[in-house]
């Protein structure tokens, strides 16, 4: 069964402070593994897909890389519109996504 | 990147009654949907993968007799909840991926906005 964990749950940052955020992942056969920003009361809003341990996207403040068990998003730089949910999800048979639990951020001005 | 849209954004209704939830596809063709519930503070679930002129495919749990997913079209997908109770309250979710773009773009699933369903 493939499995996700994400940490912290929540994380507090000041506008200008960098930080990472993590996912752990256990799946059989990788079909991906994609990030995605979730505002309160919409549907998440796609920002990477990752393939390949030692794959790296940038877009704008937020960088993506992988390994062979965890990926990490960077955040450099936040600003207050930054904060929202992060979430990891990994690609399995069928397309099918399993998601992790998320980590909720702010970003204080 | 792809767009796709859901009808209605929210919706409230007596427990008992039944709710259809649109999920459609503006500007691709969509073979394949997704549906899936988040409860508060909850990662999303997959409840079922939804196939264009085939019966949907229902994750372990889900009860395909409650929650009646029909694809009838390339750019349409309905999940329908039936005889709704408060615990059926959630946000449901639709995602889509766009099976003509090339490479591993395919693989990437766009969200609609979400169905908040509150039953009374």
């Amino acid at each position: 069964e493939d499995q996700v964990t994400q940490s912290p749950e929540a994380l507090r940052l000041q506008e200008g402070e960098s930080s990472s955020l993590n996912c752990s992942y256990t799946v059989s056969g990788l079909r991906g593994l994609f990030w995605y920003r979730q505002d309160p009361g919409k549907g998440p809003e796609f920002l990477f897909t990752l393939y390949s341990a030692g794959e790296e996207k940038e877009k704008e403040r937020l960088k993506a890389t992988l390994t062979k068990k965890e990926s990490f998003l960077h955040i450099t730089a936040p600003k207050p519109e930054d904060s929202a949910t992060y979430l990891c999800a990994v690609g399995g048979s069928n397309y099918k996504l399993t998601f992790g639990k998320g980590t909720l951020l702010t970003v204080n001005p | 990147g792809a767009v796709v849209s859901q009808h209605p954004s929210w919706v409230i209704c007596k427990s008992g009654t039944s709710v259809k939830i649109e999920c459609r596809s503006l500007d691709f063709q969509a073979t394949t949907m997704f549906w899936y519930r988040q409860f508060p503070k909850q990662s999303l679930m997959l409840m079922a993968t939804s196939n264009e002129g085939s019966k949907a495919t229902y994750e372990q749990g889900v009860e395909k007799d409650k929650f009646l997913i029909n694809h009838a079209s390339l750019t349409l997908s309905t999940l329908t909840v039936t005889s709704a109770h408060p615990e059926d309250s959630s946000f449901y979710i639709c995602s889509a991926r766009d099976p003509g773009a090339s490479g591993t773009a395919g693989d990437e699933q766009f969200f609609g906005p979400g169905t908040r369903l509150t039953v009374l």
